[in-house]
């Protein structure tokens, strides 16, 4: 099992461009989630689904967007990349009645 | 106020000292307390978990929770260089339901 994996690894943007980050996971977890870890800040929630074809939005999701078209894959969309998205961006995954959830490497992104 | 606080630290002791790692929380619903530990430039790894009130033991690790004080705890026992890491403390009302995290507290313990 690869696990949880991400793409890409570092990403630097220019203020206005947009991209998408990848996430897939292949331990057919309902669970998968966006978070963004800045210092000081601790891992904040960005967006959550708990299933192909929902998702919920967490604590900071304003500039994202996600969708859930398969089980495997969370794409996170940046639409107009701003310099506060600079950060270091995490996926997670788990069943959706457990309380260990999986992560992957991260992807760190800068915004200039 | 965050649901949750966590003392960043840095905290540096050396090799063989008993580290305590703290966090508090205001939601009175949580019920499930989680420790991950993060090395530098990876992602967060399940360390230990509690469900509600007590003690847990895994080897040199020792997880307490008290709902009553809202304060949960990491025991470390004859700390070890590759423990050097950020620890960060988890919770959550419910299983598949979302995750509130501490800020994370950096350890170093020093040879």
């Amino acid at each position: 099992n690869a696990g949880v994996t991400q793409t890409p690894k570092f990403q630097v943007l220019k203020t206005g461009q947009s991209m998408t980050l990848q996430c897939a996971q292949d331990m057919n977890h309902e669970y998968m989630s966006w978070y963004r870890q800045d210092p000081g800040m601790g891992l904040r929630l960005i967006h959550y689904s708990v299933g192909a074809g929902i998702t919920d939005q967490g604590e900071v999701p304003n500039g994202y967007n996600v969708s859930r078209s398969t089980t495997e894959d969370f794409p996170l969309r940046l639409l107009s990349a701003a310099p506060s998205q600079t950060s270091v961006y995490f996926c997670a995954s788990s069943y959706r009645d457990a309380y260990e959830q999986y992560f992957g490497p991260g992807t760190r992104l800068t915004v200039t | 106020q965050k649901e949750v606080e966590q003392d960043p630290g840095p905290l540096s002791v050396p090799e063989g000292a008993i580290v305590s790692l703290n966090c508090t929380y205001s939601n009175s619903a949580f019920q499930y307390f989680m420790w991950y530990r993060q090395y530098s430039r990876k992602g967060p790894e399940l360390l230990m978990y509690t469900y509600s009130s007590g003690n847990k033991e895994d080897g040199r690790f020792t997880a307490q929770v008290d709902k009553s004080s809202k304060y949960i705890s990491l025991f470390i026992r004859d700390s070890q260089p590759s423990d050097s890491a950020t620890y960060l403390c988890a919770m959550s009302p419910n299983t598949g339901n979302q995750f509130y995290f501490g800020t994370g507290t950096s350890l170093t313990v020093i040879p």
